[in-house]
């Protein structure tokens, strides 16, 4: 069964640090990776989707990583700002449907 | 493009209690899924289709009812409310295939 496991399970960083947000999957048979961004009480946003054929992906300051044979995968946020401040989720699809399995999240704080 | 609604934002029941909530999106998406968020669990799958009349079990489905008789909604009954299903539902589409999943804002509910 894969699990998806996320860590820290919060974070928090002076403003302007660079950081990197980690995700672990037992199960390398993954078709794609989602990385989503939750604001308190809100919906997710999708911020970053990597094919399993795909080392990386970029959006402005975010740049995410996937090493499927090692079941990994890194988010990495360049000059981060407080308006980053939110909950980090990573999902993956495991299988011929598009179900995702989520990580529970790595809760980030960027302090001004 | 509205993208993917739901209604309600908020709902309180009361145990034994019946209700819908109401998802819709617009972009055309062949497929839909619910998931429940609750503290320390992550997301997790309920129910989900991959197209106009075919509805398929996730991970936690019972106390739950789904059908979908159109592309465009999906809504998810709840028969007989209990206590366990007081979590946060989102409601997600997508292209069938390796693509981006857009989520809805989410309906928080709580059953008394």
């Amino acid at each position: 069964k894969q699990e998806v496991t996320q860590i820290p399970a919060a974070l928090s960083v002076p403003e302007g640090e660079n950081l990197v947000l980690n995700c672990s999957f037992t199960d390398s048979a993954i078709y794609n990776l989602q990385w989503f961004r939750q604001d308190p009480g809100k919906g997710l946003t999708s911020l970053l989707l990597i094919q399993s054929s795909q080392r990386e992906q970029t959006s402005g300051r975010l740049n995410a990583s996937l090493d499927k044979s090692s079941g990994r995968s890194t988010l990495y946020i360049a000059a981060s700002q407080p308006g980053d401040s939110a909950t980090y989720l990573c999902a993956v699809r495991g299988g011929a449907t598009n179900k995702l399995i989520f990580g529970t999240g790595t809760l980030l704080a960027v302090q001004p | 493009n509205a993208g993917v609604t739901q209604t309600p934002k908020f709902q309180v029941l009361k145990t034994g209690q019946s209700m819908t909530l109401q998802c819709a999106q617009d972009m055309n998406h062949e497929y839909m899924s619910w998931y429940r968020q609750d503290p320390g669990m992550g997301l997790r799958l309920i129910h989900y289709s991959v197209g106009a009349g075919i509805t398929d079990q996730g991970e936690v489905p019972n106390g739950y009812n789904v059908s979908r008789s159109t592309t465009e909604d999906f809504p998810l009954r709840l028969l007989s409310a209990a206590p366990s299903q007081t979590s946060v539902y989102f409601c997600a589409s997508s292209y069938f295939g390796s693509y981006e999943q857009y989520f809805g804002p989410g309906t928080r509910l709580t059953v008394t």
